[in-house]
């Protein structure tokens, strides 16, 4: 257990619907970062917050926004649902910079009909 | 722009032998990490080892080693003593100066008993 939590395990939705994801980090983690594994692209990095602030983006679509909270926990927003956004969804968070070790969560599947 | 290429998609070994995962990027960063990430089936992301660039030394963590070569862009991954638990998808990774990561499509290892 890696003491990052991310709900809900799995979702089945349909396109043109939006979803959220939810995620916290370990206590005292104040990074949290957002990644998509899918089968055709890998794991794709998508976005960094920082202690509230968004730090560094990565290779996510307009579609997808995210944010995190004064409690330090962050949540991805999804919509206009495609076939394509169905992936394993990560959190992972860090003390401060991404040198330092991230930890994993169990991941989000998302399943889009 | 950064990559990172894994020219092997899967590999096996024998159990109790040893095995090395190769992992080549291309970038401009004087100054960077890199990381080995092991998924096994449960789909966790697990860090393996970390290198950071401006260390001559190759990182090492019990029967995981590195064999960086900062000149040829070359960051493998060498398992001795191949356990059966060692079977899973491994990822190589850099971590650019704005924290972004870029992740390469993976290693699946197999370890033969």
């Amino acid at each position: 257990d890696s003491g990052v939590t991310q709900t809900p395990k799995h979702l089945i939705t349909a396109t043109g619907q939006r979803v959220t994801l939810r995620c916290s980090p370990r206590s005292g983690d104040l990074s949290v970062y957002w990644y998509q594994q899918s089968l055709d692209q890998g794991l794709q990095f998508l976005i960094q917050y920082y202690n509230g602030e968004e730090r560094a983006k990565g290779n996510i679509l307009e579609r997808f926004s995210a944010q995190q909270f004064p409690d330090l926990h962050s949540e991805l927003n999804l919509s206009s649902l495609e076939l394509g956004d169905s992936a394993l969804y990560f959190c992972a968070s860090s003390v401060d910079r991404a040198y330092n070790e991230q930890f994993f969560g169990p991941g989000t599947r998302l399943t889009v009909l | 722009a950064q990559t990172v290429t894994q020219s092997q998609p899967e590999m096996s070994v024998q159990e109790a032998e040893t095995v090395t995962l190769s992992c080549t990027y291309d970038t401009s960063e004087s100054d960077y990490y890199l990381f080995w990430y092991k998924q096994p089936p449960s789909r966790q992301m697990i860090l393996v080892i970390r290198q950071e660039a401006y260390k001559q030394q190759n990182a090492t963590e019990n029967r995981f080693s590195v064999n960086f070569q900062k000149a040829a862009k070359s960051f493998s991954l060498k398992i001795s003593d191949s356990q059966l638990g060692d079977a899973a998808m491994y990822f190589c990774a850099y971590r650019m100066r704005d924290d972004k990561i870029i992740f390469g499509k993976g290693t699946r290892l197999h370890i033969l008993p």
